[in-house]
């Protein structure tokens, strides 16, 4: 069935450093794909997404890249900071689906002052 | 949290009891959906309904129920027969795929607990 994979489960870095989560998904028909921020208690909250027809998106310090021949994308995060710290999913969908979003497991970001 | 609201924001039940957690939206979206949270584990999907009166099964729906006779509300019923009903519970709605896009926002969750 539909699979999204996704690696590390945790991830540790200084401030100012740069954080890279990746993904892989197993639908070839996907074609779109999210990425969500959960802080502890909290409801995921959506911070960039990309569609199949472009292959990079950013977002002040966020990028995310997609490789569909790959069937992988990737979250980039760069001079973080410690409010980047909780954990962020990537999620998997296509629009011609039931608006079904598979998920990952999540990363959990650290980031250290 | 987007106009998404749950209630309420921790649960406590008795084992062998039902119970109903709620979900309102006020983005006039036509597409809402649930999912079940554990610990270090990400989101399933346990119903979705992409039109009132209209909901369908996710990838684990076993003792669990919903209604979608409003627009604006989709309750969830986490009934004795769930196994393991202890969870953090996420709702979420979306535009509907009339619009072909799949953004959904999601509620700040109730966390349930079995006594």
């Amino acid at each position: 069935g539909e699979n999204v994979e996704q690696h590390p489960s945790t991830l540790s870095v200084q401030e100012g450093d740069s954080a890279v989560i990746k993904c892989t998904y197993s639908d070839s028909a996907s074609n779109y794909f999210p990425w969500y921020k959960q802080e502890l208690g909290k409801g995921p909250q959506l911070i960039i997404d990309i569609r199949s027809n472009v292959g990079e998106k950013k977002d002040q310090r966020i990028a995310v890249t997609l490789n569909k021949t790959a069937k992988h994308f990737s979250l980039h995060i760069t001079e973080t900071q410690p409010e980047d710290s909780a954990v962020y999913f990537c999620a998997a969908s296509r629009s011609s689906n039931t608006g079904k979003l598979i998920f990952g497991q999540g990363t959990t970001l650290q980031v250290k002052p | 949290d987007g106009g998404i609201t749950q209630s309420p924001k921790y649960l406590f039940r008795k084992e062998g009891q039902n119970v109903t957690l709620s979900c309102e939206q006020n983005l006039n979206h036509d597409a809402m959906y649930w999912y079940r949270q554990d610990p270090g584990q990400g989101l399933r999907l346990i119903y979705y309904s992409q039109i009132v009166n209209d909901f369908q099964k996710g990838d684990i729906a076993e003792g669990y129920s919903v209604s979608r006779e409003k627009k604006e509300s989709f309750p969830l019923t986490v009934t004795s027969a769930q196994k393991n009903p202890t969870a953090f519970y996420l709702c979420a709605s979306s535009i509907g795929l009339v619009a072909g896009w799949n953004e959904q926002f999601f509620g700040p969750g109730t966390r349930l607990t079995v006594l």
